[in-house]
Parts: C-alpha cells; structure tokens; sequence
C-alpha cells in the first residue's frame, strides 16, 4: 500500500516569510510524528500526534513552530516568520496502534521522503 | 533524554567485506529500529528491534536489552549498501537518533 507521503518535496522561501509543510501519514496509521535533520546530523523530534491530539510537543524549538492535525489523516507543520537556522529537511512518520489494540504491530515508525526547506 | 551513540562514525569498505555497526543507549527503551537513509534522503526500515535478533538477507541485527546495545552486521557488503545507518530508540511517543554510521562500498 501507499507509504507515508509529505508535500511540498522542496521549498525555498526568504527569511521572515511563513511557510507550511503537509504530511500525510500510512492509512489507519494513528500516530504521526514530526523529526528535523540538520544537515550531516541525525534526526530531532518535533512533536507527536496520537489522533488529532498531541500529548508530546516538547521537541518544538520555539513558539514560531506548530503544528495540527485533521482527525487520524493529515498533518500540517507551520513554521512562522522563518529564520536561516531553520533550513532542515523536515521528515513526516506514522506508526500503528501499540500491540493489544486492533491490527498494531509495536511502534514500528515508517518514514515520509521528508521536505527539503531552505530559507534565504 | 535518552542518549544514543554509534560507531564508527565513518566505515570504508571493500565491496564483499563484513562489517559490524555498533548502538549504545543510555536507558531501558521499548522500542529500538535500524534504518538506512539513502543517498537521496529516504529512511529505510530494516529492523524493529527492541530485543533479540533477526535477520533479513544479508542484513542482521542483535539488541541487548539488559546492556543497552544493538549490533548491525552487513556481510558481503554490495555498493548499495552505501548511505547513513541510523539507529533510533524510545518508547512510544518519540525516538531518539544517534548520529549515524556513514558507509561507503568501494567496488
């Protein structure tokens, strides 16, 4: 079936402008997860949805970052009057229910091609 | 948090060789997976690992829970074998990654 998908692939924007990355997760798929890579580096949390509720944001580095999400599907991360350390690659992951909840098989995260962001 | 460290950082292969990439955590995780970023930027899944060992094809991987480590072998390395390996751990809102292992298979 289809993978996690993220849209746009690539985005350049200037400094000071908002910008606004989607995600779509694995359908039935009712954790999503934000990361960010700095390039050469691994990858850092952002914040994690189970449903359309997110009980973990405490990787979100600043208050010009947010993020929401539309019932079990599509999550939009927003980034506010940019800034040069913001240029990343955004990556988009989705997981299935836990074990002893229906068709969970663990925490296994599967991975979007993540969006490429560079702000001048 | 959870503090994730692999080594080698940088590994230089000869096409055929086998090498072992290591995983040390800092705390009990539930949840350990192995993934390979291409060089076009994609995370691979190779494992879910949290404990044990598997093996898919040439690829295996062993996690000692109780010692906070996961092993990765490659044996008969290919040149597609090149990219980053991430390791990741946590429980079951986030992962933490390490740094990664950077592979590169000579022919």
């Amino acid at each position: 079936g289809a993978g996690v998908s993220q849209s746009p692939s690539n985005k350049v924007t200037e400094k000071g402008k908002d910008v606004e990355l989607r995600c779509d997760p694995i359908s039935g798929h009712t954790a999503l997860y934000w990361y960010r890579q700095r390039l050469g580096q691994g990858l850092e949390f952002l914040i994690y949805f189970q449903g359309n509720s997110a009980p973990d944001k405490s990787g979100l580095p600043s208050d010009r970052f947010s993020a929401e999400r539309t019932g079990e599907s599509v999550s939009t991360l927003t980034i506010q009057r940019t800034q040069q350390e913001d240029s990343a690659v955004y990556l988009c992951a989705s997981s299935s229910p836990p074990p002893g909840l229906a068709g969970g098989r663990g925490d296994t995260q599967y991975f979007g091609p993540g969006t490429r962001l560079t702000v001048l | 948090g959870i503090q994730v460290e692999q080594s080698p950082p940088d590994l230089i292969l000869q096409e055929g060789a086998n090498s072992t990439l290591r995983c040390n955590f800092s705390d009990s995780v539930n949840n350990l997976q192995w993934f390979h970023q291409n060089p076009w930027g994609q995370l691979i899944n190779l494992f879910y690992i949290p404990s044990g060992t598997k093996q898919n094809g040439r690829l295996s991987a062993t996690t000692v829970a109780t010692e906070r480590y996961s092993l990765l072998y490659i044996s008969s390395s290919q040149t597609t074998d090149s990219g980053v390996y991430f390791c990741a751990v946590g429980g079951n809102n986030r992962l933490a990654f390490g740094k990664g292992n950077q592979v590169v298979v000579i022919p």
